[in-house]
């Protein structure tokens, strides 16, 4: 049972354009949802993340939307650019005693030039 | 420099043949957790600690062990490897709890004859 839903698994944007990047979920319990990202030969590393409390959260050109009624999150990245490209992984996860994070399966962003 | 080491970085080994993987960090982090990525599967977590000696399962435990015996290691350890398993694991480690950044070492890609 996938836990969190990813969606598009690639995608091509030209410079300058927004990429969107969608996530669900199902379980409500989940209180915590990153974004990764990941180039080729390297590990994930966080680039923002949000918390149910609210709608929205930018840093730089990153913004997160969350919708806590439809159990959906997304990934917008304004003014995308080639050092863009890589994969994205949404994530989702729940604190007190369970400290696992489910991934959903990644999206390949290629912004060409 | 903070980081999350793994070694090896690259292992060819045969099935059934008793390996170890092993992750050290130097942040002094509490959490700790080994991921298993693959082709259209996204990153599944296997095992996570939250503490010396405080280990649970992650989505996919089967076929793996783990310890952590001090709190900068946290071994990955397969008994009898099959082909399965072969795939890209990555460690990782954060301050505390869910909700802190995790730091992902460099992966170590395995290939199970």
């Amino acid at each position: 049972q996938q836990q969190v839903k990813q969606s598009p698994q690639s995608l091509i944007v030209q410079k300058g354009g927004i990429s969107i990047i969608n996530c669900a979920y199902e379980n409500t319990a989940f209180d915590y949802f990153p974004w990764y990202q990941q180039f080729p030969g390297k590990g994930p590393a966080l680039l923002i993340a949000i918390r149910p409390d609210v709608s929205e959260k930018k840093e730089g050109r990153f913004t997160i939307s969350f919708n806590k009624s439809a159990k959906q999150f997304s990934l917008h990245i304004m003014d995308s650019q080639p050092g863009d490209s890589a994969t994205y992984f949404c994530a989702a996860g729940s604190g007190g005693s369970n400290y696992k994070l489910t991934f959903g399966k990644g999206t390949l962003l290629t912004v060409n030039p | 420099e903070a980081q999350v080491t793994q070694n090896p970085r690259y292992l060819i080994t045969v099935t059934g043949k008793k390996l170890t993987v092993t992750c050290s960090q130097n942040m002094n982090h509490e959490y700790m957790s080994w991921y298993r990525q693959d082709p259209g599967l996204g990153l599944r977590q296997i095992y996570y600690s939250m503490n010396v000696e405080v280990t649970d399962k992650g989505d996919v435990p089967e076929g793996y062990k783990v310890s952590r015996k001090e709190k900068r290691n946290f071994p990955l350890i397969l008994e009898s490897p099959s082909p399965n398993q072969t795939s890209l694991y990555f460690c990782a480690s954060s301050p505390r709890t869910l909700g802190e950044t995790q730091y992902f070492g460099p992966g170590t890609r395995l290939l199970v004859l």
